[in-house]
């Protein structure tokens, strides 16, 4: 059974440009959920969808977006990208609320 | 507030030791607990999940132990090898997002282990 897999897994942008990052979950698993996670910060909950669905939101500011499809892939969209929003990226899949967790490689994003 | 707290930050031990993880929560009322590994820059591997009604889980060489009246959590490693030295992140799903309709962790800032030669 293949795992979580996260595209690109390394981007490198300029400030004020915009990037899309994708995530197919595990077949199956209809949430999915996105991390930022940053030396200073950690881990940090982004946002989660279900069924197309956005159930929560973490507190992030109106530049980050996403969207999940029929098939349950997902992405996340970053506008106007800022020197702080450069982090490695998580997605993770699960059946449904509360299971267990599973989390792709990652997308390292770096904004220069 | 929800708040998840990992200690130590780092930890150094000798192969072969046995050692232990801990992870402590402000809000008992969890849903579960999920342990992960992460290895340097690298995405999460799942170690093992604890359900609130249970008191611990096992496989292998861990071992996870919860006890939510006090807030907290402790991860096994028996007989230590170098392939175990990666940073551990425990993950709290509170009931309170849970009961929301929603799906979200809360994560501790881990603690880093080396196990040395």
């Amino acid at each position: 059974k293949a795992g979580v897999t996260q595209t690109p897994r390394y981007l490198i942008k300029t400030r004020g440009q915009q990037v899309t990052l994708s995530c197919s979950p595990i077949s199956g698993h209809r949430s999915v959920s996105w991390y930022q996670q940053t030396p200073g910060q950690g881990l940090q909950f982004l946002f989660e969808y279900f069924s197309e669905t956005q159930r929560n939101k973490g507190n992030f500011p109106g530049r980050f977006s996403g969207r999940q499809f029929s098939n349950s892939r997902s992405e996340m969209n970053v506008s106007t990208l800022e020197l702080g929003d450069s982090a490695l990226y998580l997605c993770a899949s699960s059946i449904n609320q509360g299971r267990a967790a599973f989390f792709g490689q990652g997308t390292r994003l770096t904004v220069v | 507030k929800q708040e998840v707290t990992q200690i130590p930050a780092a930890l150094s031990v000798p192969e072969g030791e046995n050692l232990v993880l801990n992870c402590s929560f402000t809000d008992s009322a969890i849903y579960n607990l999920q342990w992960f590994r992460q290895d340097p820059g690298k995405g999460l591997t799942s170690l093992l999940l604890i359900q609130s009604s249970q008191r611990e889980q096992t496989s292998g060489r861990l071992n996870a132990s919860l006890d939510k009246s006090s807030g907290r959590s402790t991860l096994y490693i028996a007989a230590s090898q170098p392939g175990d030295s990666a940073t551990y992140l425990c993950a709290v799903s509170f009931e309170r997002t849970i009961t929301g309709g929603g799906n979200k962790l809360t994560f501790g800032t881990g603690t880093q282990l080396k196990v040395e030669l």
